[in-house]
């Protein structure tokens, strides 16, 4: 099955700095990859995701870049705020999330 | 508005007493899915299910049980649990990223 794995675990950052997380999977059928923003006793919520017919996709300050070849895809968050601070989840699954495995999470911490 | 809806959020037991945590969905989706998540250890998949009476073992299936009787409703079964069933769990219906229920910490005592 589907294995994917991400680094670093913890991530520090200072305010306005950028932030770049990144995970590879192990499937070569995985084709749809989202990323999870997990705040301190809440649930996961999705921040943004990626499908393996597109390379690079952005929403304001945050992207997601995927490299099919390599099977590998990273976050990258700019100009962060004190409020980016959470855990990341990044995930890959078959198509329309069946099946959605994680990686083990990033803790990010941006320092004001 | 779309939503995963879990009960109970908190929970604690003793061994080997029977439980169920419910979870059900206003989506439509045909797609469930229960996690626990643990630290260090990310949200590892203990059962899918991809219709109503369609059910499969995901990564870390043992201790647990489930059913789908119906397309809204995915409850979670743990017949005997044991303290390393501590964990937040999560029942989530992903299509195309989804929506996780707002998780259940369960402890084992």
């Amino acid at each position: 099955g589907e294995n994917v794995e991400q680094h670093p675990s913890t991530l520090s950052v200072q305010e306005g700095d950028s932030a770049v997380i990144k995970c590879t999977y192990s499937d070569s059928a995985s084709n749809y990859f989202p990323w999870y923003k997990q705040e301190l006793g809440k649930r996961p919520q999705l921040i943004i995701d990626i499908r393996s017919n597109v390379g690079e996709k952005k929403d304001q300050r945050i992207a997601v870049t995927l490299n099919k070849t390599a099977k590998h895809f990273s976050l990258h968050i700019t100009e962060t705020q004190p409020e980016d601070s959470a855990v990341y989840f990044c995930a890959a699954s078959g198509l329309a999330g069946y099946d959605m495995r994680f990686g083990a999470g990033t803790r990010l911490t941006v320092k004001p | 508005e779309a939503q995963v809806t879990q009960n109970p959020r908190y929970l604690i037991t003793v061994t080997g007493k029977k439980l169920t945590v419910t979870c059900s969905q206003n989506m439509n989706h045909e797609y469930m899915s229960w996690y626990r998540q643990d630290p260090g250890l990310g949200l590892r998949q203990i059962y899918y299910s991809m219709n109503v009476e369609v059910t499969d073992k995901g990564d870390v299936p043992e201790g647990y049980k489930v059913s789908r009787k119906e397309k809204r409703n995915f409850p979670l079964i743990l017949e005997s649990p044991s303290p390393n069933q501590t964990s937040l769990y999560f029942c989530a219906s992903l299509r195309w990223g989804g929506t996780f229920g707002s998780g259940t910490r369960l402890t084992v005592v």
